[in-house]
């Protein structure tokens, strides 16, 4: 069974510009969490989709990050205009039912110039 | 506020001298405490679930426990391959995201 795959593993973008996070969970689970750690700190929770619909969006840092999930499959996350401070390693984790384990992928290391 | 520390930071063996990792916390209503393992530039890889103080889990060299305010993850005869940094997370009550301590990273030396 294929885990959770994450695209680009590593993008370099410059302070200003767009960037999109891909996402593709476990195939069947339908919840979908994005989180993420920047340097020296834990890993923090950012959002929650249940299929397409945001449970839970109460750890997005502020309106430059939009999270979506069209058709409750694969999810993306897009950072307009970058900021230096959004560097860091994004994770992307899924599961059946919300009370189980939630698996990560490999992240997407994120660096803005 | 929900948090959760891990101690110590890092953390050096030798090949075959125990060991354990602590994970303290404080939250409203446990739902559930997780350890993963994180190899570098690898997400987060699964080990453990316990759900209830007194609870045990155990993977080869790897054995978890929980008590209302902390958990431990004790290595046994840890070998170099052991080497990794060790993540705690714990899920409140009344919500479903993970809330993570910042790890230990752990050397064994062969």
């Amino acid at each position: 069974e294929a885990g959770v795959t994450q695209f680009p593993s590593h993008s370099v973008i410059e302070k200003g510009q767009t960037v999109t996070l891909r996402c593709d969970p476990i195939s069947g689970h339908d919840n979908l969490y994005w989180y993420r750690r920047v340097m020296g700190k834990e890993i923090k929770f950012l959002l929650h989709f249940v299929k397409e619909s945001k449970q839970d969006e109460s750890g997005m840092p502020n309106n430059r990050f939009l999270a979506e999930r069209t058709g409750g499959t694969y999810s993306t996350l897009k950072v307009q205009p970058a900021e230096l401070e959004d560097s860091g390693v994004y994770f992307c984790a899924s599961n059946g039912q919300v009370q189980e384990t939630q698996y990560f992928g490999p992240g997407t290391r994120l660096l803005v110039l | 506020e929900d948090q959760v520390t891990q101690s110590p930071e890092a953390l050096r063996l030798q090949e075959g001298e125990s060991s354990s990792l602590n994970c303290s916390y404080t939250v409203s209503g446990l739902r559930g405490l997780f350890w993963y393992r994180q190899d570098p530039g690898k997400g987060p890889e699964f080990l453990f679930t316990l759900y209830s103080a007194g609870e045990e889990k155990e993977k080869e060299r790897l054995k978890a426990t929980l008590t209302k305010k902390e958990s431990f993850l004790h290595i046994t005869a840890p070998k170099p391959e052991d080497s990794a940094t060790y993540l705690c997370a714990v899920q409140a009550g009344g919500t479903y995201k993970y809330i993570f301590g910042t790890g230990t990273r752990l050397k064994v030396l062969a």
